[in-house]
């Protein structure tokens, strides 16, 4: 079954640090641009970052940029993303969404269920 | 990143039609082939609706339909169904992928 999974959410105070991670099966995950994608409560889908197959081109939406950093291991098919100087609008779920082998693709066909970053004191 | 302008909000009746607009500028949603449509259901993960524009991914009812005009984007949901009640997003390229706002589609 083609299914990405992610972890690694929890709770964490202002300024504070998490790691993401997004296990990837079914497909060969060496072949695809992988995107993060939040949704805070109330508001709508924002595309975070992406990495190109190789993790060689990443790119971040300004408001994460400088603090976020997206990367994979295709060794693990598992892709990351690290969090630092969190701010409690960052708080939403966040979902890894499998991209195209083009990066200008949009279309995320495989998205997992989600992982729920809490940033609060 | 350019913001997608949608609708807060669209209802329809049970078998009846509705289209969601995304208007994005004319350097993104304008000058790409590069709209997708997303559904999602509350607690749910978003689900890839249409892709470049027009294209149903397998496993999608023939009932929605995508299009463009310009630098507007639209989704039509013909023969509207309960299920289909969710929030509805679109996104393009331009430079980066962008999402819209969403659209809540109420099915009365």
């Amino acid at each position: 079954e083609v299914q990405l999974v992610e972890s690694g959410g929890g709770l964490v105070q202002p300024g504070g640090s998490l790691r993401l991670s997004c296990a990837a099966s079914g497909f060969t995950f060496s072949s695809y641009w992988i995107h993060w994608v939040r949704h805070a409560p109330g508001k709508g889908l924002v595309w975070v970052s992406r990495i190109n197959s190789d993790g060689s081109s990443t790119s971040y939406a300004d408001s994460v940029k400088g603090r976020f950093t997206i990367s994979r291991d295709n060794a693990k098919n598992t892709l990351y993303l690290q969090m630092n100087s969190l701010r409690a609008e960052d708080t939403a779920m966040y979902y890894c969404a499998r991209g195209g082998r083009d990066g200008n693709s949009v279309a995320f066909d495989i998205w997992g269920q989600g992982t729920l970053v809490t940033v609060s004191s | 990143q350019s913001a997608l302008t949608q609708p807060a909000s669209v209802s329809g009746s049970p078998g009846q039609s509705i289209t969601i607009s995304c208007t994005g500028t004319s350097s993104g949603v304008g000058s790409y082939n590069l709209v997708s449509w997303y559904q999602r259901h509350p607690g749910r993960a978003p689900k890839l609706m249409i892709y470049e524009v027009s294209k149903r991914p397998s496993g999608v009812s023939i009932r929605f339909s995508g299009s463009k005009s310009g630098k507007t984007a639209s989704l039509t949901i013909s023969g509207l169904q309960a299920e289909d009640e969710a929030d509805y997003y679109c996104c393009s390229y331009a430079g980066s992928p962008v999402f819209g706002g969403g659209t809540k589609v109420t099915v009365l």
